[in-house]
């Protein structure tokens, strides 16, 4: 099976801008999870989508959002774009069995975002 | 913040000797996750233990879990120049796959 594959590996933005990042899980995998990645903060978990909804929030303000379509790929997108936005964006999928069973995880390599 | 917290932050050691890195966290997990990461690129899931288990191995990987201290801890046996990475627990406290990821531990296997 192909890997979590995330679209594109780098991008460059100015501040204000917004940007759009698209993730493609594992063939079969529902749920899509993603985190930022900053030296400073660490990973953090930013929402998960299972069969279209969002089932899962992390603390991030309103400008970051996303959706997933209906061959349970997804979008993130960030608005506005600040300086503190920097930081390695990376896509999760899991097969999720069942809602109490314990899943892992699949990561994608990461969407490596600059914000000038 | 329910951020888990590791232990070392980094670790240095020769080829052949093992490794041992902790994870605490804060509250009462479902499960709770290793993942290794190279040089800022995505996670590999390398185990998963339930919180009703106690110890679980993976080749030469061995996870232990104590609920009633909030840790875990990961050993790598006979340790490899190519084990050089960052590795993160990753815990769950309700359904779904909202994970709390640790802040790393920076694995350096000199050969």
């Amino acid at each position: 099976k192909a890997g979590v594959t995330q679209t594109p590996r780098y991008l460059i933005k100015t501040r204000g801008q917004q940007v759009t990042l698209s993730c493609s899980p594992i063939s079969g995998h529902r749920s899509v999870s993603w985190y930022q990645q900053t030296p400073g903060q660490g990973l953090q978990f930013l929402f998960e989508y299972f069969s279209e909804t969002q089932r899962n929030k992390g603390n991030f303000p309103g400008r970051f959002s996303g959706r997933q379509f209906s061959n349970s790929r997804s979008e993130m997108n960030v608005s506005t774009l600040e300086l503190g936005d920097s930081a390695l964006y990376l896509c999760a999928s899991s097969f999720q069995a069942g809602r109490d069973l314990p899943n892992e995880q699949f990561f994608g390599p990461g969407t490596r975002l600059t914000v000038l | 913040s329910q951020q888990g917290e590791e232990d070392p932050q980094a670790l240095s050691i020769q080829e052949g000797e093992n490794a041992t890195m902790n994870c605490s966290y804060k509250t009462s997990i479902n499960n709770l996750q290793w993942y290794r990461q190279n040089s800022g690129r995505g996670l590999v899931h390398l185990i998963l233990i339930r919180s009703n288990e106690r110890e679980k191995h993976s080749g030469r990987l061995r996870v232990t879990l104590d609920t009633s201290k909030k840790s875990s801890s990961l050993l790598i046996t006979a340790s490899r120049a190519a084990d050089t990475a960052s590795y993160f627990c990753a815990t769950d406290y309700n359904t779904g796959n909202q994970f709390y990821f640790g802040t790393g531990t920076s694995l350096t296997v000199i050969p």
